[in-house]
């Protein structure tokens, strides 16, 4: 069974801080990982994606991916109110493979 | 304006209905899916197609059906059998199946 675990949650930072969410994964075939943000009554919503081992910036976001640990991770920066919502982690296989989402991680971002 | 749209966002439904939910995409992509989310839970998969007039089972097939009779369209019918139908369904695709997938806003069932 292919799994994508996100166990530490909720998550509450304050205004400016970093916020540090992490998932790890079961499946060594797992080649792609995804990180989506759900505010609350809507839709998931993709904000990063990364396949390769190491950092991927974008913006206040930073996506890191350690294969050889299982385990991949979404870094904020300077979080802000707006950031609050809940993360999902999802990892495939390489084509023709389905995703395999974590249940998230709620993030509050204090005032 | 390129998108996934899903139709209707509310439904209410008596149970022993079936009930059938809209999911159509112009984004060109061969594959789509449908989730059903529980509140504080994640994504379960129920069914996915890769291609026009096939689909296959998620993990949680059972009191559901779907049909892909055009690349852009891909209904799920919510049947009576279907213990606990009253949930968030979500409908995804993808250009191929592995890569990110993109969302509909999603149709909130509630039967009663």
């Amino acid at each position: 069974q292919k799994e994508v675990e996100q166990n530490s949650g909720p998550l509450s930072v304050p205004e400016g801080a970093i916020a540090s969410l992490n998932c790890t994964y079961s499946d060594r075939g797992s080649q792609s990982f995804f990180w989506y943000r759900q505010y609350s009554g809507k839709s998931p919503e993709l904000i990063m994606f990364i396949y390769s081992n190491g950092d991927k910036e974008d913006g206040r976001f930073t996506a890191q991916l350690n294969k050889a640990s299982q385990y991949v991770s979404l870094l904020i920066r300077d979080s802000q109110p707006s950031d609050s919502a809940t993360y999902l982690c999802a990892g495939g296989a390489g084509a023709n493979s389905k995703l395999t989402f974590g249940k998230g991680i709620t993030l509050s971002v204090r005032p | 304006d390129g998108g996934i749209t899903q139709s209707p966002k509310y439904l209410f439904r008596k149970e022993g209905q079936n009930v059938t939910l809209s999911c159509e995409q112009n984004l060109n992509h061969d594959a789509m899916y449908w989730y059903r989310q529980d509140p504080g839970q994640g994504l379960r998969l129920i069914y996915y197609s890769q291609i026009v007039n096939d689909f296959q089972k998620g993990d949680i097939a059972e009191g559901y059906s779907v049909s892909r009779e055009k690349k852009e369209s891909f209904p799920l019918t919510v049947t009576s059998a279907q213990k606990n139908p009253t949930a968030f369904y979500l409908c995804a695709s993808s250009i191929g199946t592995g890569g990110e997938q993109y969302f509909g806003p999603g149709t909130r069932l509630t039967v009663t």
